[in-house]
């Protein structure tokens, strides 16, 4: 079975950083690019970055450029999303989602994980 | 950046009619590059519609997707209890610029 499970979510100050992971299971990881999207409260849906099957290659929405970072380790099935300076719209329910395409771009997601919380308050 | 608007915000219907959701982009958008999704309360997303009218994998039949430019829409031909919930059209632009609308809830009436 296809499985994306995210961590890592927590409380955080403004200013403040996190790191979020994603275990992926049930498919060849490192043949596919890695999507994370948000949700804040009761909103709607945000592309948050995009990272390439081998990593070499990222992309980010506008308003998160220069603060997050994505990465990932093939060895480890794992995606990350490193978060500095954090605001409070940064608040929101971050998903981890598969690409669809197998070392090729469609840009739009087959498979999320449950997503894993960031609230960032004082 | 391409601006995606979902109408109506709220579509009330019973089961069994049909339901029609519209997605409409500022500028004209590759077909290859639109997408629909599903999302209940308390659950993630799940892909329904690629590449305008494609069924992702394991989506009933009573749901279509057309269109193409700049005006989009998701049928379901027959509402059944389990698809009401809010449903996002999601668009990839150039410069990377990947967007979705705001939403269309889909309510019993």
């Amino acid at each position: 079975e296809v499985q994306l499970v995210e961590s890592g979510g927590v409380v955080v100050q403004p200013g403040g950083f996190l790191r979020l992971s994603c275990a992926a299971s049930g498919f060849t990881f490192d043949d596919y690019a890695m999507h994370w999207v948000r949700q804040a409260p009761g909103k709607g849906l945000e592309w948050v970055s995009l990272i390439s099957w081998d990593g070499g290659s990222t992309y980010y929405a506008d308003s998160v450029k220069g603060r997050f970072t994505i990465s990932r380790d093939n060895s480890k099935n794992s995606l990350y999303l490193q978060m500095n300076s954090l605001r409070a719209e940064d608040t929101a329910l971050y998903y981890c989602a598969k690409e669809a395409g197998d070392h090729y771009y469609y840009y739009y997601m087959d498979v999320w994980g449950k997503g894993t919380t960031v609230t960032v308050s004082s | 950046e391409i601006v995606l608007t979902q109408s109506p915000g709220t579509l009330s219907l019973s089961p069994g009619e049909r339901a029609t959701l519209s997605c409409r982009a500022s500028q004209s958008v590759s077909s290859s590059y639109l997408a629909w999704y599903q999302q209940k309360p308390g659950q993630a997303p799940r892909l329904l519609i690629y590449g305008a009218s494609s069924r992702a994998t394991g989506i009933p039949d009573r749901f279509s997707g057309s269109g193409s430019g700049t005006d989009f829409t998701l049928t379901i031909s027959r509402l059944e209890p389990e698809d009401f919930a809010v449903y996002y059209c999601q668009q990839y632009g150039s410069s990377l610029s990947i967007t979705f609308g705001q939403g269309t809830r889909l309510e019993i009436k």
